[in-house]
């Protein structure tokens, strides 16, 4: 059965870089894509975007210029950077596995908040 | 950039009543590629359906999916207290990947 764990701080300063790390088990990073998706409270769910372990990326055109997501295959780990934070960016954040042959997010973690305060 | 459009934004039902949810695509779509989720409150989102009409699994088959084109519909056909929720349609190939603003099903 896989498993998606966020980890990460719940508490980042405007203007500074969140980083969120997923801890997958039952299943190899280096298969499928690997996702993160957020959402502000009260709202609804944004993807943010995906990896895959052979260095394919694509994030969403509105955060592009402020992401990077990476997989760390030594440690089944997939990581979330997003800088120059602002209020905005409050929200849950969950990491997602996309299941390609039903084209959808078939398996998600808990979720982590972040909040972005100073 | 396809947009989904989720309708009505709340359902008020009771417990053994039927559940049907719209999500309206602004331009055709690939049955293939629309997905529901379930959301309960404090709770990541759970698989539905897929392919606009296939069940994930362990989903009890009072809930099914239906539809073409641009109108596609999630059914419930008795609600028990647990489906009480907010439920997201997706559609797969829009750049970015997008979801509908939900609908919430409340007692």
């Amino acid at each position: 059965q896989v498993q998606l764990q966020e980890s990460g701080p719940g508490l980042v300063k405007p203007s500074e870089t969140l980083s969120l790390t997923c801890t997958v088990s039952g299943a190899s990073i280096s298969s499928f894509y690997w996702n993160w998706l957020r959402q502000p409270p009260g709202k609804g769910l944004e993807w943010i975007g995906y990896s895959h372990h052979t260095g394919s990326t694509y994030y969403n055109p509105s955060l592009q210029s402020r992401v990077t997501i990476s997989v760390d295959t030594s440690k089944n780990q997939f990581s979330l950077r997003l800088t120059s934070v602002t209020a905005a960016d409050t929200a849950v954040y969950y990491c997602v596995k996309w299941h390609n042959d039903f084209k959808a997010f078939d398996v998600w973690g808990q979720g982590t908040l972040v909040s972005v305060s100073s | 950039e396809i947009v989904l459009t989720q309708s009505p934004g709340t359902l008020s039902l009771s417990p053994g009543e039927r559940a049907t949810l719209s999500c309206r695509a602004s331009q055709s779509v690939s049955s293939s590629d629309l997905t529901w989720y379930q959301q309960k409150p404090g709770q990541a989102p759970r698989l539905l359906i897929y392919g606009a009409s296939s069940t994930a699994t362990a989903i009890p088959d009072r809930f099914s999916g239906s539809g073409s084109g641009t109108d596609f519909t999630l059914t419930i056909s008795r609600l028990e207290p647990e489906d009480f929720a907010v439920y997201y349609c997706q559609h797969y190939r829009s750049s970015p990947v997008t979801f509908g603003g939900g609908t919430k099903v409340e007692i």
